[in-house]
């Protein structure tokens, strides 16, 4: 059974950098795409991008400018860097595997909170 | 960008069927997954590709999908059925969610 875990400070300075790792467990994250999506307190579901093993990238463009994901097959995580975060930015984060290309969400972390504030 | 619209709410008494819509330009044209979210927790997927049920999802809940429109119904909704439900459909490669909508069963 795959499992994803998110992990990264829970407490971000605005202006600074969110950086959070997703560690997954239970199969390789060879194949398949790798994603990021948000939820703010009380909102909907936000797509972030994802990561392809081989390093193919894709970001929503409304957070293009300000997103990198990337992907250390070696030990199995794949990670996220937001840049310039602000209280906008605060949101339970999730990790999830794409069953595919252009496939659903099958495998879904448990969510991290990171809360933009000084 | 592409947008997917759903109702904010949907009421329906226990046993009763549940439909909540999901509206995208051309959306027919596009498969859709619908996850469902209780609180507290991460999603889980409910319908892929339109009207597949992943294992271990009851039979209550179906998907079809035609034109602009793509709905999830749960029929013979359970008061466990309570929840937010999600849409989602990729557009030219970028991942794209609905608005959400909470079923309530009372």
């Amino acid at each position: 059974q795959v499992q994803l875990q998110e992990s990264g400070p829970g407490l971000v300075k605005p202006s600074e950098t969110l950086s959070l790792t997703c560690t997954v467990s239970g199969g390789s994250i060879n194949s398949y795409y790798w994603s990021w999506i948000r939820q703010p307190p009380g909102k909907g579901l936000e797509w972030i991008g994802y990561i392809h093993y081989s390093g193919t990238t894709k970001y929503n463009p409304s957070l293009k400018s300000r997103v990198t994901i990337s992907v250390d097959t070696s030990k199995n995580q794949f990670s996220l860097k937001l840049s310039s975060v602000t209280a906008a930015d605060t949101a339970v984060y999730y990790c999830a595997r794409v069953g595919g290309y252009n496939s659903h969400f099958d495998y879904w972390g448990q969510g991290t909170l990171v809360s933009v504030s000084s | 960008s592409y947008d997917l619209t759903q109702p904010p709410s949907v009421s329906v008494s226990p046993g009763q069927t549940a439909s909540i819509t999901c509206s995208g330009d051309k959306l027919g044209d596009k498969y859709t997954y619908w996850y469902q979210q209780k609180p507290g927790q991460s999603p889980v997927l409910v319908i892929y590709e339109d009207n597949k049920r992943p294992s271990g999802i009851p039979e209550r809940f179906s998907g079809s999908n035609s034109g602009n429109t793509a709905t999830l119904t749960i029929s013979g909704t359970q008061v466990m059925d309570e929840a937010d439900y999600y849409c989602q459909a990729w557009d030219s490669s970028t991942g794209v969610f609905g608005t959400g909508t909470k079923v309530t069963v009372l």
